[in-house]
């Protein structure tokens, strides 16, 4: 149990256009999903903590306009990143938390490259 | 702000040696949890520790939370090929986790 999936797992675009990732919980309803940004040998950077139904809450140095996050279902959760640049290029991750727990399941993660 | 340091950032060893990462915090820590990401991939849940003085082992692992719950180690015995990754320490607030940088473990064969 407590899978979650990502799609797609890489995608190569041109800078200036957008990007969508999908985040779904497959085997449960997760109130709460978190996007991470991990750039190569880095560790695991916070973007914004999404709520079902509810605005995302952003770190400190994330630009909300950049990095729409919509948090629509209790199981789908999407990061799109609009007007894409070459240095956002890199791994993004999603994952989500289990009701009334501390624990979080990752998904596969992203290779985002944009040229 | 919250983190949680972690020591080394890289670690080579010999197959079949022994390694350890350590994490300190700060502050006291609620819980800590500990994370195993394999080269190329996502972070896996290894543990989650939440008493002072705690002691774990899943088979060749070995965790432990400090007294102060304030530092936390991670303790592979007999290291294999398979240990390969990174290992990262976490504080699960109520609202997010914060990860530390993790330590990078390379077995030489």
């Amino acid at each position: 149990g407590a899978v979650v999936s990502q799609h797609p797992s890489r995608v190569i675009c041109k800078s200036g256009t957008s990007v969508k990732i999908e985040c779904r919980s497959l085997d449960f309803q997760a109130t709460t999903m978190f996007w991470y940004r991990q750039f190569p040998k880095q560790s695991l950077m916070l973007m914004a903590t999404s709520n079902e139904g509810s605005k995302a809450t952003y770190e400190q140095g994330v630009e909300k306009d950049k990095f729409l996050i919509n948090h629509a279902s209790l199981t789908l959760s999407t990061l799109t990143v609009t007007s894409a640049h070459p240095e956002d290029s890199s791994f993004y991750i999603c994952s989500a938390r289990v009701g009334g727990t501390d624990t979080q399941y990752f998904g596969p993660g992203t290779r985002l490259t944009v040229l | 702000g919250q983190q949680v340091m972690q020591i080394p950032q890289y670690q080579h060893v010999q197959e079949g040696e022994d390694f350890t990462t350590y994490c300190n915090s700060s502050t006291t820590l609620s819980n800590i949890q500990w994370y195993k990401q394999r080269p190329g991939g996502h972070p896996v849940f290894l543990i989650q520790l939440v008493k002072s003085g705690e002691v774990k082992k899943q088979k060749r692992l070995t965790f432990q939370f400090g007294e102060a719950k304030k530092n936390s180690s991670l303790h592979i015995t007999a290291t294999q090929t398979t240990d390969v990754g990174t290992y990262f320490c976490a504080d699960p607030t109520d609202d997010k986790i914060i990860f530390g940088k993790g330590t990078r473990l390379h077995i030489l064969p």
